[in-house]
């Protein structure tokens, strides 16, 4: 298996710009974890999903934030207007189905906000 | 909301030399992992503990999970370079839903 995809790798954009990241988790996984990660933040859960249904989006942090997931195979996070302050690096994760809570996570993405 | 609090920050040895890191909490978990981080990279699971006061071991590596499952440690024997990266354990209060992550612990070992 690829592992989880994540896209872009890097983006650089303007303040008050769309940002739109892309996640593919691995086959056969039934949640779906959106995360960020900043130095002074740490690793923070955004939202995830189960079998494609929003569970829990208490940490995302504004209106600006949002998540879907249109199938199994896929998930974008996007922001709307972009702000400096959203720089970090977005990490997506799966988990497969009757497993301890163990997660695989892609690669993540990059995001600076200039 | 559940914290997970990892001791120390930032640990810094030479090779050779053995080290453990603590992750701590106040809430009971039914299971925890640990992940090793590399710039760069994303998290990647090292060992899930689910039963109070197991030991697991993984080369080098020794992970004991709490008789009360809230809190866990990670033994390295014998460092090596590439052990130098980002250790984060994270707990689940249930095997369905999300984990906390703690803060993580830096590791650098220097040859």
């Amino acid at each position: 298996d690829a592992g989880v995809i994540q896209s872009p790798r890097h983006e650089v954009t303007e303040m008050g710009q769309e940002v739109t990241l892309r996640c593919k988790p691995i086959s056969g996984h039934d949640y779906l974890f959106w995360y960020r990660q900043t130095m002074m933040r740490g690793l923070e859960l955004l939202i995830y999903f189960n079998n494609n249904v929003p569970i829990d989006d208490s940490g995302m942090p504004e209106d600006r934030f949002s998540a879907k997931m249109p199938n199994a195979s896929f998930s974008t996070l996007k922001i709307q207007p972009s702000e400096p302050r959203d720089s970090a690096v977005y990490f997506c994760a799966s988990r497969p189905p009757r497993t301890s809570a163990e997660a695989f996570f892609g690669q993540g993405t990059r995001l600076t906000v200039v | 909301t559940q914290l997970l609090e990892q001791s120390p920050q930032f640990l810094s040895i030479q090779e050779g030399e053995n080290l453990t890191v603590y992750c701590n909490s106040s809430s009971v978990f039914s299971s925890l992992q640990w992940y090793r981080q590399e710039p760069g990279e994303g998290p990647v699971l090292l060992v899930t503990v689910v039963t109070g006061g197991e030991v697991k071991k993984l080369k080098r590596l020794t992970f004991q999970f709490g008789d009360a499952r809230k809190d866990s440690s990670l033994h390295i024997t014998a460092a090596q370079p590439g052990d130098t990266g980002l250790y984060l354990c994270a707990g689940a209060r249930t095997n369905a839903g999300k984990s906390t992550f703690g803060d993580g612990t830096t590791l650098t070992v220097k040859p």
